[in-house]
């Protein structure tokens, strides 16, 4: 079993969608959780940590459920700048490291 | 800019040359990390440094050969690669290794010919 898994997508909505993506993961000791946002040949940069409680930035929202070993993205009212790769994000085995999903690609139409 | 530099930002070499990237971060932060990103697959960890220590190699081949000289710099040294070897080549560093935000460089654009 992969360590981070993602549906690769790609998800294409219009302007104004909702659109959510999980994440599962295989560690169960994993204690750091993110979702980076990659651009098309850009490097990838933080959107946002997810916390046990679930938290929510704008119009993201991230949550983590443990006993299943899943996280969530949600965004609402998609904007055109929204379209990327959006990598799930755990903390790997070793402790040492992190460990990157395939990424799941979001397009947004007009 | 998130405070981490990487050069050259695009690369062509031989599978015979010897060519270097470079890596700096502006951060204050104590780990690094050498990650390769090739086409429709996920970020493959290369190299963790910690503190200029080595404390992660993940299986990779002896033609890549990394260098930590102090926090702020890492290099990867490349000789006789392979046109396998052609990805986007990317570091990152955190404040400490493990479960640290990352942050990435703009990464290398490497083509072996």
């Amino acid at each position: 079993r992969k360590e981070v898994e993602q549906d690769p997508g790609p998800f294409n909505v219009p302007e104004g969608a909702t659109v959510a993506f999980n994440c599962t993961y295989s560690n169960s000791a994993s204690q750091s959780f993110f979702w980076y946002r990659q651009d098309c040949r850009k490097e990838p940069k933080l959107l946002m940590s997810v916390y046990s409680s679930g938290n929510e930035d704008g119009r993201f929202t991230a949550q983590l459920n443990r006993a299943s070993q899943y996280i969530s993205l949600l965004i609402r009212d998609s904007k055109l700048s929204d379209s990327a790769t959006y990598l799930c994000v755990v903390s790997s085995n070793s402790g040492y490291a992190l460990n990157f999903g395939k990424g799941t690609s979001l397009l947004v139409t007009p | 800019e998130t405070g981490v530099t990487q050069t050259p930002r695009h690369l062509v070499m031989g599978m015979t040359n010897k060519k270097s990237l470079k890596c700096e971060q502006h951060l204050g932060h104590n780990a690094m990390y050498w990650y390769k990103q090739s086409a429709k697959k996920p970020l493959e960890l290369m190299f963790v440094y910690n503190f200029k220590e080595q404390t992660e190699n993940n299986s990779v081949p002896s033609r890549f050969s990394p260098e930590c000289p102090n926090s702020s710099h890492l290099f990867l040294h490349l000789h006789t690669l392979q046109p396998e070897d052609s990805a986007l080549y990317l570091c990152a560093s955190s404040q400490e290794s493990g479960s640290d935000i990352q942050y990435f460089g703009a990464g290398t654009r490497l083509s072996v010919l």
